[in-house]
């Protein structure tokens, strides 16, 4: 199975910060990857498809890259509303597999 | 629109055999490339991907639980069901069912709301 390993597993941080979430493939995935939104209480939402394809109805200020084994996720001017749980998920290989989260808290 | 609901019981005893569906409009599991799969998140844990099934019948399942798991779909109700078998507390979670529109980009983009199975005796 391929391991998912998102840094960091929390981070604090303000209203109109740049935030980045990083995610680490065990093996390489090439693009295959997106990137989810949790709140609490909540079904989670795809943001980044093919590690950089936003996807339909996604605020810009959202935005995936990497490939092969190691990608990002930025938020380029948090808003309240992101303030919520991020997991990456491969899509390279059948067992799907998502990283362990990462809570963007309010500092 | 395209939208999901989970189904099934919310309290399940050790050793049981659970059994989860999946009902959803606005797509149909009959079209090429369209596939339903389950996904659990144990409270306060992180999403752990169980099984998913495509238009073709093709089947896939999660290393660590497959031999507890069937998938199965009946396209004519358009539902998915998911058993599990021999049912422990460390499968309490909420499972969730989610569309993939297309199996060789298995992105989740539409999901259900979740439906919470406790384990307990």
């Amino acid at each position: 199975d391929i391991q998912m390993t998102q840094s960091p597993s929390s981070v604090s941080a303000s209203v109109g910060d740049r935030v980045t979430i990083t995610c680490r493939a065990s093996q390489g995935i090439s693009s295959w990857l997106a990137w989810y939104q949790q709140k609490p209480g909540k079904a989670p939402k795809l943001l980044i498809y093919a590690a950089s394809s936003l996807q339909s109805g996604v605020p810009s200020r959202f935005s995936g890259s990497g490939s092969g084994t190691d990608f990002t996720l930025t938020i380029s001017s948090l808003q309240p509303e992101d303030f919520a749980t991020y997991y990456c998920q491969q899509a390279n290989s059948f067992p799907l597999t998502f990283g362990q989260g990462t809570r963007l808290e309010i500092k | 629109q395209v939208t999901l609901r989970e189904s099934g019981p919310a309290l399940v005893k050790p050793t049981q055999t659970l059994t989860l569906t999946c009902t959803f409009s606005g797509f149909s599991l009959s079209t090429s490339g369209m596939c339903v799969s389950w996904i659990r998140q144990p409270p306060g844990k992180a999403l752990e991907w169980l099984a998913l099934i495509d238009w073709d019948d093709d089947k896939y399942y999660s290393t660590s639980l497959k031999t507890r798991l069937t998938i199965s779909k009946d396209t004519s109700k358009n539902q998915v069901v998911l058993t599990m078998t021999n049912m422990d507390p460390v499968d309490t979670a909420t499972y969730y069912c989610a569309r993939i529109h297309g199996v060789g980009a298995p992105y989740f983009d539409y999901w259900g709301q979740g439906t919470l199975v406790t384990v307990s005796s």
